[in-house]
């Protein structure tokens, strides 16, 4: 089955810099990745995603970047602020033809003011 | 229009007594899923269900949960003979059928298991 690792598991910075999370995957079939972030205390929602037939999707301060030749996909959220602390998951398409992913293991995001 | 919805929001049970956790997914979207995150930990897969199909069940943990969905909509996940350990946050999302796509997730039982 699919496998994601994702790095790392906390990050702080400061308010307006740039933040990035890192996912690797196992299973080459997969081609959809979503991220997901989770406030504290509140449910997950998709922020983001992105399927194989693109290398980079971006949406205002966020943007994700794709290879499916080294199984690794980040998340580059730029001019961080406060009300970007989170945690975020990144997921992968699981195999086995399901519409079923894989969740990373989460990165905890602290923006200092 | 209506998100999911989870009942109950919390549930506090004595240690083996049996537990019945409800999810009702937005109306329309056949892919349901259950999720375990414990205390400031990832989301662990637990059951999947597509429409008619067979459900995927891979990620139960163990033969004191089950989890059934009737009539393709409302889906109840019992845990029997609860432990210490079944303590956590039980999470429902649904998507829509077809090519995967986002899942919406529910505001989560929280369960207490004493």
């Amino acid at each position: 089955g699919e496998n994601v690792e994702q790095h790392p598991s906390t990050l702080s910075v400061q308010e307006g810099d740039s933040a990035v999370i890192k996912c690797t995957y196992s299973d080459s079939a997969s081609n959809y990745f979503p991220w997901y972030k989770q406030e504290l205390g509140k449910r997950p929602q998709l922020i983001i995603d992105i399927r194989s037939n693109v290398g980079e999707k971006k949406d205002q301060r966020i943007a994700v970047t794709l290879n499916k030749t080294a199984k690794h996909f980040s998340l580059h959220i730029t001019e961080t602020q406060p009300e970007d602390s989170a945690v975020y998951f990144c997921a992968a398409e699981s195999s086995g033809g399901y519409q079923k992913v894989t969740f990373g293991t989460g990165t905890k995001l602290q923006v200092i003011p | 229009g209506a998100g999911v919805s989870q009942s109950p929001s919390n549930k506090v049970t004595e240690k083996g007594k049996d537990v019945e956790l409800r999810c009702d997914p937005i109306s329309g979207h056949t892919a349901l899923y259950w999720y375990r995150q414990s205390l400031g930990q990832g989301l662990e897969f637990l059951i999947y269900f597509q429409g008619n199909s067979a459900p995927d069940k891979s990620g139960l943990p163990s033969d004191r949960f089950s989890a059934e969905r009737t009539g393709g909509s409302v889906s109840t996940l019992t845990i029997q003979r609860t432990q210490q350990e079944d303590s956590a946050v039980y999470l429902c999302a649904s998507s829509r059928a077809g090519t995967i796509y986002e899942q919406y997730f529910g505001p989560g039982t929280r369960l207490t298991v004493t």
